[in-house]
This record gives C-alpha cells, structure tokens and sequence, in this order.
C-alpha cells in the first residue's frame, strides 16, 4: 500500500510571497490532516478534512492559509502572504476514519527568508 | 497553551539501555493516548497507544505506562538498540485518533 504522498519535499521563498503544498492520501482514506511543526515542537494540527468537507480548522490562521480537498482526495494548502514565522515543516496525514491511525507523509519543509 | 507536556527534551541512553520518556496532561477528556517516533526527514509514525481503561500496554520492545490519578504516562524502550535513535512524541486526544495535541519531542540517542 503506497503511503502518503507530498511535493515539494523543500521550499524555499521569500516573505509576502505565495506557496502551496499538495498531499495525496492513501487510497481509500476518508479523513485527511495537515499539521505544521516547527523546529523543535511537536506537530500542531492547522485543518482536518473529512472527505471534502472541513471538519476542524480551528488553528488555521485564515488570513493568509487556506486548504481545500476537492473531491474528497487530493488537497492543497496555500500560504499567500508568507510570513517569516511560518517557516516549518507541513506535515500531511489520513486515516481511514476519524477514529482510525493517522499515516503521515514524510513532510514539505519551508524555509521564509 | 500546551496541553502535554513532554520531558525530557533530550535523552542519551548506552545499547541495551532503558530509555523513560514521560508525558503529563491536563484535559480529563483525554481518552486516546498514542506514541509516535519520527526519523530525519520523514513524517510521525505510529509506535504504539494506550486508552485509559489500561494501566499499561505493551508491544515488543515498547512499553506504555499510564496513570490515571496523576495524569502521566510514559513510554519505556526495553533493550534500546542505536536504530531506535529517534525523536518521540507523546500525544492525546478525545473520541479517537483526530484532535491530536503533541508534546515537544524528546531525542533519543542510542549509542553502540
């Protein structure tokens, strides 16, 4: 079974520029994360989907991220302004259900400058 | 605000050794208490985990202990082999797998 997939695997951008990160689940996962984690911390949750719907996003900081999962299996996250402190690596993971291990890619690790 | 807290932040253990990492937490909620060991360059991944209704679970050389009363629980590596040499991280959550809050990561160093 293929795991989860992510691209890039690095960025590098400049403040106030514009990035986006893709994530394909394992076949036939329903539910879908994206987590950031900076150097040093634990992963922190950013938005959960459940098939193409958002389910959590509490942590999203919405007035420069944004997520979408359109038909419920590929999904984008986009930083538009990048900011110095969102440098860190975009973890995505799925699982089967909610209630289901979560599987995680091996990460995009963005660098602000 | 950090819901685990996870100690210590470093950890450098001989081959053969008995690595301890330890985890408090503060929401009662919490009901799902997992263990992820994360290599350079790749993603979490799923070591074991533990509900409430056990007091420890053990899988291989991975073991879990959990105390209800005092809100703690850590994880144990029997026999510690320099492969095991690895970031870990607690976590919890309420209702199942989703939610996830981490703690910190702790370094563990296995040397030969």
């Amino acid at each position: 079974e293929a795991g989860v997939a992510q691209s890039p695997r690095y960025k590098i951008i400049e403040k106030r520029q514009s990035v986006a990160f893709w994530c394909n689940p394992i076949s036939g996962h329903a539910t879908l994360y994206w987590y950031q984690q900076i150097l040093g911390q634990g992963p922190k949750l950013l938005i959960q989907f459940q098939n193409n719907g958002v389910v959590d996003d509490s942590q999203l900081p919405k007035d420069r991220f944004s997520a979408e999962r359109l038909k419920g299996v590929d999904s984008t996250l986009k930083i538009q302004p990048a900011k110095l402190e969102d440098s860190a690596v975009y973890l995505c993971a799925s699982s089967r259900t909610s209630l289901h291990e979560q599987y995680f890619g091996p990460g995009t690790r963005l660098t602000v400058t | 605000q950090q819901q685990v807290k996870q100690s210590p932040q470093s950890l450098i253990v001989q081959k053969g050794g008995i690595p301890i990492i330890n985890c408090a937490y503060e929401n009662t909620a919490f009901d799902y208490f997992p263990w992820y060991q994360q290599f350079p360059g790749k993603g979490p991944a799923l070591l074991i985990a533990i509900r409430p209704d056990v007091s420890e679970k053990k899988e291989g050389r991975f073991t879990i202990s959990f105390n209800k009363s005092a809100k703690q629980f850590s994880l144990h590596i029997m026999d510690s082999q320099p492969g095991d040499s690895a970031t870990y991280f607690c976590a919890a959550s309420q209702g199942g797998s989703e939610k996830l809050v981490f703690g910190k990561g702790t370094k563990l160093t296995v040397n030969p």
